[in-house]
C-alpha cells in the first residue's frame, strides 16, 4: 500500500532564508506531484516530476525527484512572503489514483 | 474561461437526507476525480473517472456514489450522509494522457 508522509508539517520561515520539505513515500511510484493551496482556496499544481534526477524550477521553488530513496524534495530559495501557504505533494500509483501527503504550512515572515 | 465549476460551495445538512453535488468542466477532459479534505489527513482520493461511464474507487469510496454520463459532468452522491463525511470536497479534471490536474473551488459539507 502506497503511503506519502512529509515533514515538516509546520515551516515558520524568515523572508530570504532558503529551506526544504521533503516528502517520502513508501512503495514504487512512476511519478510525483507537488500543488500549492492558499488559505481558503483550491489546489494549484506547480510541477509533475516522472522520472529519477527529475528537477523542475518555477522561481523560487526547485522540486526534485530520487526514485531510488522514493524522496521528493521541494526547495525554496531566499523566500518572500508571497509563498505562504500550504503545499502537498502526491505520488501515483498510475496516473489515475494520487495518494498525497499531509501538506506542510509554511509561514514566510519579514 | 477554461474551469472546473462545483455546486454548491456551502452545504449544511442534516444525517440520512440524500444530497448530491455537481462538478462540471468544459475543457472536454475526460479525466475526473473526487477528493476530499480533512485537517491533519491531507487530500484523499474518493472515486475517479477515466471517461464517459468508466468509474473506479479511490482509497475513501465508503459511503459515496458518482456516474458519468456526460464527459463535462461527474456528480458526487451521498445516499445517506453522515457526521463523518462533513469535510472540504474538491473535484477535479484533466486530459487524458496528462499529468496537470485543474482543481474546482471546493464545496464545504456539514452534516449534523
Amino acid at each position: 500500500e502506497l503511503k506519502v508522509e512529509q515533514n515538516p508539517l509546520f515551516l515558520s520561515m524568515q523572508e530570504g532564508k532558503n529551506y526544504t520539505i521533503y516528502c517520502n513515500y513508501s512503495t514504487t511510484s512512476d511519478r510525483l506531484y507537488w500543488y500549492r493551496q492558499d488559505p481558503g482556496k483550491s489546489l494549484e499544481s506547480l510541477f509533475v516530476l516522472l522520472s529519477n534526477g527529475a528537477v523542475k524550477q518555477e522561481g523560487r521553488l526547485m522540486a526534485s525527484l530520487d526514485t531510488k530513496a522514493r524522496l521528493s524534495t521541494l526547495h525554496i530559495t531566499a523566500a518572500v512572503h508571497d509563498l505562504s501557504a500550504t503545499y502537498f505533494c502526491a505520488a501515483g500509483i498510475n496516473t489515475d489514483k494520487l495518494i498525497f501527503g499531509t501538506g506542510t504550512r509554511l509561514q514566510v515572515f519579514p | 474561461e477554461a474551469q472546473v465549476t462545483q455546486n454548491p460551495r456551502y452545504l449544511i445538512t442534516v444525517t440520512g437526507k440524500k444530497l448530491t453535488v455537481t462538478c462540471s468542466q468544459n475543457m472536454n477532459h475526460e479525466y475526473m476525480s473526487w477528493y476530499r479534505q480533512d485537517p491533519g489527513l491531507g487530500l484523499r482520493q474518493i472515486y475517479y473517472s477515466m471517461n464517459v461511464e468508466v468509474t473506479d474507487k479511490g482509497d475513501v469510496p465508503e459511503g459515496y456514489k458518482v456516474s458519468r454520463k456526460e464527459k463535462r459532468n461527474f456528480p458526487l452522491i451521498l445516499e445517506s450522509p453522515s457526521p463523518n463525511q462533513t469535510s472540504l470536497y474538491f473535484c477535479a479534471s484533466r486530459r487524458d494522457n496528462t499529468d496537470t490536474q485543474y482543481f474546482g473551488p471546493g464545496t464545504r459539507l456539514t452534516v449534523l
